[in-house]
């Protein structure tokens, strides 16, 4: 079974523009999961996406949005880039939704978003 | 606020000694925690979790001890292996409305196990 694959990889913007990072889950999950990681902050919860429903949102400005698709793929984006935006972002699915308690969430290997 | 914290940043170990990492929550409604392991350019992989009904869980090489009335917990890996060179992530969850449970993060230890 493939793992959880995010696109792209690596990408480098400039203060302003907007940027969307994709994410594809393992075949069968249905809850999406988003993550911010800096190095002062640890990884952040971003929001949750099940049944392309937004089910869950962390504490994040607007400008971080987020959809999914009913093949479960989804999509987040950030508009209007600041220098802080610049990191890991990381992409989590698992079957059931939610985090633990069995329904075991399988990160992708992130995309690194470096904001100039 | 920092709800879970990793107070060591970094934690340096011989090979076939223990390691132990810890993690302190501050929030009592947390009732299930994991551990994540991340190595560089992957993304984080889950390795063991623990319930607020229990105190300790094993499995294999890693367990997972939990101090409720201290508000916290360790892992604990015997022996350690080079292999487990990796920064180890604690979480803490608790049940929300919606029905999932949203995670909060230490900001993580950096193992060194030195051969």
């Amino acid at each position: 079974k493939a793992g959880v694959t995010q696109t792209p990889r690596y990408l480098i913007k400039t203060r302003g523009q907007q940027v969307t990072l994709s994410c594809s889950p393992i075949s069968g999950h249905r809850s999406v999961s988003w993550y911010q990681q800096t190095p002062g902050q640890g990884l952040q919860f971003l929001f949750e996406y099940f049944s392309e429903t937004q089910r869950n949102k962390g504490n994040f400005p607007g400008r971080f949005s987020g959809r999914q698709f009913s093949n479960s793929r989804s999509e987040m984006n950030v508009s209007t880039l600041e220098l802080g935006d610049s990191a890991l972002y990381l992409c989590a699915s698992s079957y059931g939704g939610g985090f633990g308690r069995g329904t075991e969430q399988f990160f992708g290997p992130g995309t690194r978003l470096t904001v100039l | 606020d920092q709800q879970v914290k990793q107070n060591s940043p970094s934690l340096s170990v011989q090979e076939g000694r223990i390691s132990i990492l810890n993690c302190d929550y501050t929030n009592s409604m947390f009732d299930y925690f994991l551990w994540y392991k991340k190595y560089p350019a992957e993304g984080p992989t889950f390795l063991i979790s623990i319930s607020s009904i229990k105190d300790k869980n094993e499995d294999g090489r890693f367990t997972v001890f939990l101090n409720k009335s201290a508000k916290h917990l360790s892992l604990h890996i015997v022996p350690s292996q080079p292999g487990d060179s990796a920064v180890y992530f604690c979480a803490a969850s608790a049940g929300s409305p919606g029905g999932s449970y949203i995670p909060t993060f230490g900001r993580g230890t950096s193992l060194i196990v030195h051969p």
